[in-house]
């Protein structure tokens, strides 16, 4: 079945920089991948997602790109802000019927002020 | 638009006592997913419905643990007995698939806890 690795667990920055959180997945056949994000005692809310038919997509702040033959995809944070500080998670599905997400154990990001 | 209703939102119980976890999806949405989140991790799966059929409970201890939506809507989700281990943070989601998308929206959680 599908695994996926988070990296790194916790990453600490200074606001305005850059953020990026790396995850790998085992199945080739996983064709959807979402990030989600979970503030302190909230529910995850999804960020921004990536299909397998394309390579990179990009919503303000937030990018992810995928790279399906080394089989990892990233999450790029620009301009951090202390509201971006969270836990994040990434996962990976097979859509085939339906999307069962197999999640990474999660980075925690600190945006200090 | 509403959201995922969950309730309640803590619990804290004895081990081996029963517990129950309820779950209003968003209207309209005919999947429904638990998961389970412990300390430190990613969400991991329990089990689907699909309208009021389970058709995915294969990480479902089922020997303790059961889940029920009777009429496709609520669902709930029992523990009977409750063990030390239990104690993570419960999950509902529901999606509906739209335009080959079924994007995946999360309930507050349960936050359990086993003494």
């Amino acid at each position: 079945g599908e695994n996926v690795e988070q990296h790194p667990s916790t990453l600490s920055v200074q606001e305005g920089d850059s953020a990026v959180i790396k995850c790998t997945y085992s199945d080739s056949a996983s064709n959807y991948f979402p990030w989600y994000k979970q503030e302190l005692g909230k529910r995850p809310q999804l960020i921004i997602d990536i299909r397998s038919n394309v390579g990179e997509k990009k919503d303000q702040r937030i990018a992810v790109t995928l790279n399906k033959t080394a089989k990892h995809f990233s999450l790029h944070i620009t301009e951090t802000q202390p509201e971006d500080s969270a836990v994040y998670f990434c996962a990976a599905s097979l859509r085939s019927g339906y999307n069962k997400l197999i999640f990474g154990a999660g980075t925690r990001l600190a945006v200090h002020p | 638009e509403a959201g995922v209703v969950q309730s309640p939102r803590y619990k804290i119980i004895e081990k081996k006592q029963p517990v129950a976890f309820w779950c209003n999806p968003i209207s309209g949405h005919n999947t429904l997913y638990w998961y389970r989140q412990n300390l430190g991790q990613g969400p991991e799966l329990l089990i689907r419905y699909e309208n009021e059929e389970a058709v995915d409970d294969s990480q479902l201890p089922k020997d303790r643990f059961s889940a029920e939506r009777l009429k496709g809507v609520d669902s709930t989700l029992k523990i009977q007995p409750a063990e030390l281990g239990d104690s993570a943070v419960y999950l509902c989601a529901s999606s509906i698939l739209q335009g080959g998308m079924d994007e995946q929206y999360f309930g507050p959680g349960t936050r359990l806890t086993v003494t």
